[in-house]
């Protein structure tokens, strides 16, 4: 299985900074990378696909790069809905799997 | 607008099977790649499986020995059953819709949790 490795777990952080999630993979997985928000009680919701494309519908501030291992999420701007927990997911191989999550809390 | 969403028993006995429904509402169950996903309280995401609309079948080698996901195309709707279940079992499951082999998931239903306790 790929193993995906977010950094970091846990992140506190303040409305309007600027704060980057990281993804690792255990082998490359081209740009088969998605991001997903998930709020307490509630699905996950995908904002970035294709490590970089934007879900119809999510905010510009949130933006996805990389290729191969090393895969980052931006928020340019944290808004207070924001704070929430990120996954990453790589799509490139069966069984897909997931980030271990990074829970951002508001500083 | 595709909504999807889980049914089933909130708690199930240890060694006993697990039996969930996911309906999909909005949507044809046509042409994608329906999963099922979940998650133990306070913790990460798992992958346990998906079935094809032709009926085609992928399940997690982590759970496949104990894992039978099916559609009724009739009601639109596809099922998980994970037999033997113990409480590690115990988790939030979800089902969620893929559009391909190498797509993310993008409807996913509210999750139901269920609990495994005597």
């Amino acid at each position: 299985d790929i193993q995906l490795t977010q950094s970091p777990s846990f992140l506190s952080a303040s409305v309007r900074d600027r704060v980057t999630i990281t993804c690792r993979a255990s082998q490359g997985i081209n740009n088969y990378l998605a991001w997903y928000q998930q709020k307490p009680g509630k699905a996950p919701k995908v904002l970035i696909y294709a490590a970089s494309t934007l879900q119809s519908g999510v905010p510009s501030r949130f933006s996805g790069s990389g290729s191969g291992t090393e895969f980052t999420l931006t928020i340019s701007s944290l808004q207070p809905e924001d704070f929430a927990t990120y996954y990453c997911q790589q799509v490139n191989s069966y069984p897909q799997t997931f980030g271990q999550g990074t829970k951002l809390e508001i500083k | 607008q595709v909504q999807l969403q889980e049914s089933g028993p909130g708690l199930v006995k240890p060694s006993e099977t697990l039996s969930l429904t996911c309906t999909i509402s909005g949507g044809s169950i046509s042409s994608y790649l329906w999963n099922w996903i979940r998650q133990p309280p306070g913790k990460g995401l798992e992958w346990i499986g998906y079935i094809y609309y032709s009926g085609t079948t992928n399940y997690n080698p982590s759970l496949k020995s104990r894992v039978t996901i099916s559609t009724d195309t009739s009601k639109n709707q596809f099922s998980l059953k994970l037999g033997s279940v113990t409480a590690a079992d115990t988790a939030v499951y979800y089902c969620a819709r893929k559009y391909g082999f190498n797509w993310h998931f993008d409807y996913w239903g509210q999750g139901i949790l269920v609990t495994v306790s005597s």
